[in-house]
């Protein structure tokens, strides 16, 4: 069974540093995906980043990156420059499959961790 | 990127009544659509998986004859949740994608009186 694990239900952040949000998964499918996603207060998810189990390099979308450890089952998230604009939850996620054929797996959720940034 | 909708983005409705909720995708053609339900501060928890011109799969728990799913189109499915509780008042987001990236829709906020 898919299993994904947050461990900081919350933490603050100084506007302009960077961040990590750390992400455990656990599978036994060699083909799958991670995702992470924000949620601000209007609740709306919003996609942040995707990596595949089989990419060589570790993900980036601007001041997003995933640090993808593929031995060690982690996909944490970086957020560089802190902006107060990214107060929000944080999802992980995972889907078994690749690509494609993967787009009617489901996703699995981690608990979230909730992020303040202080100006 | 993708784009899901979903109506109404909020609804508030009496004990005994049903409700439909919305989710379409405006911009690709899904045939699988999930829907998901949210309480405050926590995760997305998956009610069922919407497969078009077929029955819904419903996650363990979920009662199906509660919360009716028809996804008659590629770009539509509907979550009916039939003689609404109190206990039913939730965040309700559905979610779609072709490819590997998957896009959730704003989401529905239900309040049942």
């Amino acid at each position: 069974a898919q299993k994904i694990t947050q461990t900081q239900p919350g933490m603050f952040v100084q506007e302009k540093e960077a961040v990590t949000l750390d992400c455990t998964y656990d599978t036994s499918d060699p083909s799958y995906g991670l995702f992470w996603y924000k949620q601000p207060s209007s609740g709306e998810m919003i996609f942040l980043i995707y990596q595949g189990s089989y990419d060589q390099q570790n993900a980036t979308e601007g001041r997003y990156s995933l640090n993808f450890q593929k031995a060690r089952k982690s996909a944490n998230l970086v957020i560089s420059a802190s902006q107060l604009g990214d107060s929000a939850m944080y999802f992980c996620a995972m889907r078994e499959g690749y690509m494609i054929k993967a787009a009617g797996n489901k996703l699995t959720f981690g608990g979230g961790t909730r992020v303040l940034v202080k100006p | 990127g993708a784009v899901v909708s979903q109506h109404p983005s909020r609804v508030i409705c009496k004990s005994g009544t049903s409700v439909k909720i919305e989710c379409r995708s405006l911009d690709f053609q899904a045939t699988t659509m999930f829907w998901y339900r949210q309480f405050p501060k926590k995760s997305l928890m998956l009610m069922a998986t919407s497969n078009e011109g077929s029955k819904a799969t419903y996650e363990q728990g979920v009662e199906k004859d509660k919360f009716l799913i028809n996804h008659a189109s590629l770009t539509l499915s509907t979550l009916t949740v039939t003689s609404a509780h109190p206990e039913d008042s939730s965040f309700y987001i559905c979610s779609a994608g072709t490819g590997p990236e998957q896009y959730f829709g704003p989401g529905t906020r239900l309040t049942v009186t």
